[in-house]
Formats: C-alpha cells, structure tokens, sequence
C-alpha cells in the first residue's frame, strides 16, 4: 500500500456542506494526486501536488479545492458537496523521478 | 491531449481459460505504459513496460508492449476466479507527473 491511508473511508453527507477528504503518507512521496473513479468514467484526475503548497488542477477541478501544508498530508476539500461529487476518490503518491504512482484505500462520499 | 483505450470493455470466461486484454495509446512523448489489477477496492500495480523493457511476466501474466502499433496486451493465462477485477492501462504524460488511465476492462471469471 506504500503507506498510504484516507480518512474517512466512508462518508455520508448532505448537499450544500463542506467536507474535507484527508490523505496521509508515510513514505516521503513528493507527487500526491487526488482521483475520482465513476463508473463509465474510469479514474479522472481531480488535483495533484508536486510539493509542499504547490499543487495543480486536473481533468476535473470545478467544485473542489486541495492543501498541502506538509509532504505526508495532502487534503482534499469540497467546499459546497453536491450530488454529481458522489463518488470513490482515491488519493496517489508518487516518489520524484518515477512513474508508478501508488494508491490509498479510497474513500466513498455519497451526497444525499 | 494523451489519450488510452482500453478494449474490451468486459470480458466473462470460465477458470483455466486465457484472456488477452488490451489497451492503445496516444502520447505526446512515450515514456512507459502500466498496468493496474483493481478488485473492489484501489488499484494495485502489476507492471511496467518501456521502450527498454517491453515485456513482463510474473506468475501467469505478461504483458508484451508494442511501440509500433502504440499498443500493449495484458495476457492471463490458466484463470482463477481470484483474476476477477478490472484491468487499467496507463500513460504518464511528457513530464511523467501525471497518469492518464483507460476506462479498464472488467474481467470476471466464473468457476
């Protein structure tokens, strides 16, 4: 798993609330990513970081926000959920210089 | 834009069968091609195929990468029901910092 958790694992939430994803590494990772996996959409890229506060936008960014204010955390943040954000996200990490990125657990977000 | 995809889409086979994924690219600058097993929980990584390396093998899969026909199969052989999962390509872009991942197959094998 390359030392790679999320928190929660599971989440139940009402539209219109905040909710913040965490995910947490143990490895020293320097890229971090964000994915979103929908069923007919395969995994989309939502955010990534390559360092401590510098972080970019993937394929699908509009309604989410990300922080990482240290290497082993990188936050994921929906700042108004609503019910097209239903879905499994799971977080990456990459070690600088390769290309396999490795996953955490996932975490299913159902907005109600 | 680097593109991957993945065919085909399911696949249903009995144990002891082969199967033959496969999965296309389009890149701007190739570096390597990965393949993940995702069962019902994150994807795991299988294999790394490049320029140098275009064939992996480990247990009854491998995996043969083709750069002529900017492709690459994934073949298992003697199915259990435990290869039951969805198979994902895919690419890292020209600054290998970003994946961008087929839409998998779903291989389900039945006792």
């Amino acid at each position: 798993d390359a030392g790679i958790t999320q928190s929660p694992r599971h989440k139940v939430t009402e539209t219109g609330t905040p909710v913040t994803l965490r995910c947490h590494q143990t490895e020293n990772h320097r890229y971090m990513y964000w994915y979103r996996q929908d069923p007919g959409h395969g995994l989309r890229l939502i955010h990534y970081s390559y360092g401590v506060k510098d972080t970019d936008k993937g394929e699908v960014s509009d309604g989410y926000s990300v922080s990482r204010s240290k290497t082993e955390d990188f936050l994921l943040t929906l700042e108004s959920a609503t019910s097209s954000q239903t879905s499994v996200y799971f977080c990456a990490a990459q070690i600088a210089g390769g290309e396999t990125q490795y996953f955490g657990p996932g975490t299913r977000l159902l907005v109600l | 834009e680097d593109k991957v995809v993945q065919s085909p889409l399911s696949l249903v086979v009995h144990e002891g069968d082969t199967v033959t994924l496969n999965c296309s690219y389009e890149v701007t600058n190739f570096r390597s091609l990965l393949w993940y097993k995702q069962e019902k929980k994150a994807p795991t990584f299988l294999f790394m195929l490049t320029s140098s390396g275009i064939e992996k093998k480990s247990g009854r899969l491998s995996s043969i990468l083709d750069k002529k026909e900017l492709s690459s199969i994934l073949n298992i052989t003697a199915t259990q029901t435990g290869d039951s999962a969805i198979y994902l390509c895919a690419v890292p872009n020209n600054a290998g910092n970003m994946l961008t991942f087929g839409g998998g197959t779903r291989l389900m094998v039945k006792p």
